[in-house]
């Protein structure tokens, strides 16, 4: 049973577009939610993070919103450059982490 | 600052053989993780360790599998008489005591059961 579902599996985006990934959870023990971004080959690399008693935080062009309420968090990549596509996994965490099942985004120069 | 190693990258066994698998965590760090990645899909948690101790291995198959976190030494996941199943990527991740959450992930060991 999947405890986080990622949306969508894949998409594209022209250079300078916004890159959009939204994830939704139910358990609401989970207390921090980090996004990890993978290139093929290699392991998952922590990109930005967030905890629940905040609803945006950005770090350079990765903006993530979250929404308690509702239980989702999204990811938005502003000004979305080629060295951007990978695969992209939001995670929700008490002591574990779960990982939804991974987003791949193409950036088209 | 060496981020978290892994050995060896790939791995290839026959079925039946064991496989071991090592993780250095990152240096001050004191909890380790392991996670497994089928092709083409998210990653899944199997267990979660301190020195000495096994914290929370309630995503580890019951049967084949192990894992330990020495005193001195890497952790090390075990698996003993693979089965092609078990082929995939596996990953370790490490914390710091003060910051459980953030987890750092290394470069994985890719194992292909023949």
């Amino acid at each position: 049973q999947q405890q986080v579902k990622q949306s969508p599996q894949s998409l594209i985006v022209q250079k300078g577009g916004i890159s959009i990934i939204n994830c939704a959870y139910e358990n609401t023990a989970f207390d921090y939610f980090p996004w990890y971004q993978q290139f093929p080959g290699k392991g998952p690399a922590l990109l930005i993070a967030i905890r629940p008693d905040v609803s945006e935080k950005k770090e350079g062009r990765f903006t993530i919103s979250f929404n308690k309420s509702a239980k989702q968090f999204s990811l938005h990549i502003m000004d979305s450059q080629p060295g951007d596509s990978a695969t992209y996994f939001c995670a929700a965490s008490t002591n574990k982490l779960s990982f939804g099942a991974g987003t791949t985004v193409t950036v088209r120069a | 600052n060496a981020g978290v190693m892994q050995n060896p990258r790939h791995l290839v066994r026959r079925r039946g053989q064991e496989a071991r698998l090592r993780c250095s965590p990152m240096k001050g760090h004191s909890h380790v993780y392991w996670y497994r990645q089928l092709p083409e899909e998210g990653l899944k948690f199997m267990v979660y360790l301190q020195k000495e101790n096994i914290i929370d291995e309630s995503g580890m198959p019951k049967e084949r599998f192990s894992a330990e976190f020495p005193k001195e030494g890497p952790s090390i996941l075990r698996i003993q008489q693979v089965v092609r199943g078990d082929s995939a990527a596996y990953f370790c991740a490490s914390s710091p005591p003060s910051q459980r959450d953030e987890q750092f992930f290394g470069p994985g060991t890719r194992l292909t059961v023949l």
